[in-house]
């Protein structure tokens, strides 16, 4: 299988503990997006890389968050001091950028983390 | 507490029929538009895109339609299947060309259920 690969799939943690995910993206992609996505709702936009730069966070990414993309190729996602809102399904998608077409986002399928 | 539920709206059809989901969205200044499929506990899954200097845009079995006026943006299913039950997000990117392409908004999402 070629596509978005995550790790774990599931995480159950308690509060005031760190997480940390990962995500493989599709092997000639360049770009690798985070999104979140809670009950019922569609996927929100976390933050993305261009290879290891990471270009844009959104606000809804707290202080507790971070995401490295440390050689360009697979990515972290760290939650440090989990809150039970921090409960959702974290979502990794890839895409190549550049040149005259850009591919569209490929999702994985997700980490769900539920924080008790 | 917050309420835990899917009020998302459905669309219940007997297979072989045509689907039409539709979508409203938000920003005139989206320039790049694009249908998922999420099936429960997956990833959303890549249908169409389209730009928005086209109006239509067809693949196998579905077809996207943007109608910039009113900001609408349609996906047809052709002989509906058992198979693509699931929820339908659209979602929309400002300035797809640039910097921020892949930042999407997606919309709330539309349950699709195809009975045999």
């Amino acid at each position: 299988d070629t596509g978005v690969s995550q790790d774990p799939r599931h995480k159950i943690t308690k509060r005031g503990q760190n997480v940390t995910f990962r995500c493989d993206p599709i092997s000639e992609h360049n770009r690798l997006y985070w999104y979140r996505q809670t009950l019922g709702q569609g996927p929100e936009f976390l933050t993305y890389f261009q290879n290891e730069a990471q270009l844009e966070k959104s606000r809804l990414l707290s202080d507790r968050f971070s995401a490295e993309r440390p050689k360009g190729s697979f990515s972290t996602l760290e939650i440090q001091r989990t809150e039970q809102g921090d409960s959702a399904m974290y979502l990794c998608a890839s895409s190549l950028v550049g040149g005259s077409y850009n591919s569209p986002l490929h999702f994985g399928n997700g980490t769900r983390l539920t924080v008790t | 507490g917050e309420s835990v539920g899917l009020h998302l709206p459905t669309l219940s059809v007997q297979e072989g029929d045509n689907s039409i989901i539709n979508c409203a969205y938000s920003n005139s200044a989206s320039d790049y538009f694009i249908w998922y499929k999420q099936e429960s506990g997956k990833g959303p899954q890549f249908i169409i895109d389209i730009r928005s200097n086209m109006d239509k845009r067809q693949g196998q079995r579905v077809t996207v339609l943007l109608n910039k006026t009113v900001k609408h943006l349609s996906l047809q299913i052709a002989a509906t299947q058992p198979g693509d039950s699931a929820v339908y997000f659209c979602a929309e990117n400002v300035n797809a060309g640039g910097t921020s392409y892949g930042k999407l908004t997606f919309g709330q999402g539309t349950i699709l259920t195809v009975h045999p």
